[in-house]
């Protein structure tokens, strides 16, 4: 059974700081997505990240894939109340059916 | 455009009666679906996906069964429901790309 933990589960903190999110796993994985899921709705697609080492940016998000592509990070600039939500990792072994291991998320909250 | 509904949005029924919760896709063919249990706003435990109409995978047991008796309809069900059977219930769908969740049903097992 693979495993994706997430940490830290929870964070508060005020508009404009920065923040990093960490998906780590001792499993491999073909590719690696973060989803942000806002309360009473399902979890949003936001990036997908398939190379060892690749990085996206999206506005004030970073996204990081780790080398051994076992691990990756968010990282948010200049956070901003929208950003309030709960952000899972979810990694997709190819040679398990195709099927997502979802992190236990980060609940985010970004305070005025 | 593809999109997927869920329904009801939220439901509370009393332990030992019958379960229904229904999703459908549309916009797409043959897609893979699947029914996601979420426990107080943490991550996402797999319950049943679909590769196809009538082929069902569980993937832990417990007191629920999935049908897809069309192509793009996927039935999350129980005969008697468990107070343990309360959470949030998510159907996604993908077709060799990322999942695209509808918007849940909160269930209230009393």
């Amino acid at each position: 059974t693979q495993l994706l933990e997430q940490s830290p589960q929870f964070l508060s903190i005020q508009e404009g700081e920065n923040l990093t999110v960490y998906c780590n796993s001792s499993s491999v994985f073909s590719s690696l997505q973060w989803y942000r899921q806002e309360p009473g709705e399902g979890p949003v697609l936001l990036v997908t990240v398939v190379t060892g080492g690749e990085v996206k940016k999206l506005k004030r998000l970073t996204f990081q894939f780790g080398d051994a592509r076992k691990d990756s990070s968010l990282h948010i600039t200049a956070a901003q109340p929208g950003d309030t939500g709960l952000y899972l990792c979810a990694g997709l072994t190819s040679n398990a059916g195709n099927m997502l291991t979802f992190g236990g998320g980060t609940r985010l909250m970004v305070k005025p | 455009s593809q999109t997927i509904h869920q329904w009801p949005a939220t439901l509370v029924q009393p332990v030992g009666s019958p379960l229904s919760l229904e999703c459908t896709v549309e916009g797409t063919s043959n897609p893979n679906l699947y029914w996601y249990r979420q426990a107080a706003g943490r991550g996402l435990q797999l319950l049943f996906y679909s590769v196809g109409i009538g082929q069902i995978s569980s993937e832990v047991p417990q007191n629920l069964s999935a049908s897809r008796p069309q192509d793009r309809q996927f039935i999350l069900s129980s005969k008697k429901l468990l107070l343990s059977d309360s959470g949030f219930y998510l159907c996604a769908w993908s077709v060799e790309g990322p999942l695209h969740f509808g918007n849940g049903t909160r269930l209230t097992v009393t």
